[in-house]
Formats: structure tokens, sequence, C-alpha cells
């Protein structure tokens, strides 16, 4: 039972616009949401998080909301750059428990 | 400090071999998670670790699975007869617990079961 979706595969923006990344989830017990990026042949990387208790957070050109009572989550890039090319991952916590979704495949077209 | 580190980057094994992977967290890191992640799908949740103990431990660990953390610095990931399902990417990442969300991983060691 997939607890976190990611239901675009792909998307693809031009450089210097903003990118908006979606996340849905199921489980009403998660009390913390991250974001990872992924190159390949690399681990994910941490990138921006989120309490349960918040509905936006903002690190640079990267914000988070979330909106509890749709259980939707969305990454905001702004202004987009190439090397924001990757795949992102959002993640949902509960206790020590991660659950990922399935990435979404971010393409910076310059 | 360089980071999670994770031995070997790849390995291919017969199928009902046994195998085992080596995960070196950051060090000051007493937190230690173990995913699995197969082809267009996320990480999923193996086990975790607080210092040496295990704590918590996915459905998806069948009995063909151990993980240990002797001494609550590096762990080991070990598959026992393994099968052609078993092949994915193996993820390790790290964390403290004063920021256990903020878990930093490893490449992954990727196991190939021919």
């Amino acid at each position: 039972d997939q607890q976190v979706k990611q239901n675009s595969p792909s998307l693809s923006v031009q450089e210097g616009r903003i990118s908006i990344l979606n996340c849905d989830y199921t489980n009403s017990m998660f009390d913390y949401f991250l974001w990872y990026k992924k190159y390949p042949a690399e681990g994910p990387t941490f990138l921006i998080s989120i309490s349960s208790i918040k509905d936006k957070n903002e690190d640079g050109r990267f914000t988070v909301f979330l909106n509890k009572s749709a259980k939707h989550l969305s990454l905001h890039i702004v202004p987009s750059q190439p090397g924001d090319s990757a795949v992102y991952f959002c993640a949902a916590a509960t206790g020590n428990q991660f659950y990922f979704g399935t990435g979404t495949s971010l393409t910076v077209i310059p | 400090d360089t980071g999670v580190s994770q031995d070997p980057r790849h390995k291919i094994t017969k199928r009902g071999q046994n195998v085992t992977f080596r995960c070196d967290p950051i060090s000051e890191h007493n937190r230690l998670y173990w995913y699995r992640q197969t082809l267009g799908q996320g990480p999923e949740f193996l086990t975790y670790f607080q210092n040496e103990a295990q704590l918590e431990k996915s459905r998806l660990l069948s009995d063909r699975f151990s993980a240990e953390r002797p001494k609550g610095s590096f762990s080991t990931l070990e598959i026992q007869r393994t099968e052609q399902g078993d092949s994915a990417m193996y993820l390790c990442a790290s964390s403290t617990t004063l920021g256990p969300y903020e878990q930093y991983f490893g490449p992954g060691t990727r196991l190939t079961v021919t």
C-alpha cells in the first residue's frame, strides 16, 4: 500500500521559471515531511523539511507547502536552474519509519 | 567528514548465495537506517538502529535478512539464500537524535542476483 504518492513521474521547466513538484499522502499520523533530491549513481540528498504543525517552510529558492486537510505536500523551486535537474522524492515520517514516494524527475531546460 | 559510505558499491551473486553489505555512517550519528530501492520506486524502509540497538524492522525484512550494528558504529546487512527478487539498490542512511528526520544517505550497494 503506497502511503506516499508522487503522481507525476516527470516534469520539464524552463530555466528561471518556477518548478512545482507535488506529493500526496494517505496516513494522517505522519508528523514530518521531507524532500530529497537524487542524482544518478548517488544516494538521495536531504533538501528541505516541514513539521506537521506548520504549513510552509522556506530555504532559499526552495519552499515546501503542507496542506494537511488535503493531505498534500508541494515543493516550489524558484527560479529553477539547470543544476536542479534530478529526481525528487518526497517522504513522510511517523515515529522512526519513513515512507518515500516514487519520485519525480525534474528537467530544467536552459 | 566524508559522509556515509557503503561497501561494496556493486555486487553480483548467484541465486542461493549469501551476501553481506557494510555501511559506515557519519561518525557522530547515532541513528542508522537501511532501505531498499527497486527500479521506479522510492526507498523502502527496512530497519533502524539507535546506537547498537535495532529498534524497528519492516515487514519487508524477511527471515533471510539480518542486520547488525555491533558497536554502534558501522552496520552490516546480510541476505542469506539470495533470490532474484532481492535484486535492488540497498541504501544506508544516518542521522542524529537531535535531527532524526534529516537523514544522510550513502551511495548505495547495487545487488544483482542471477
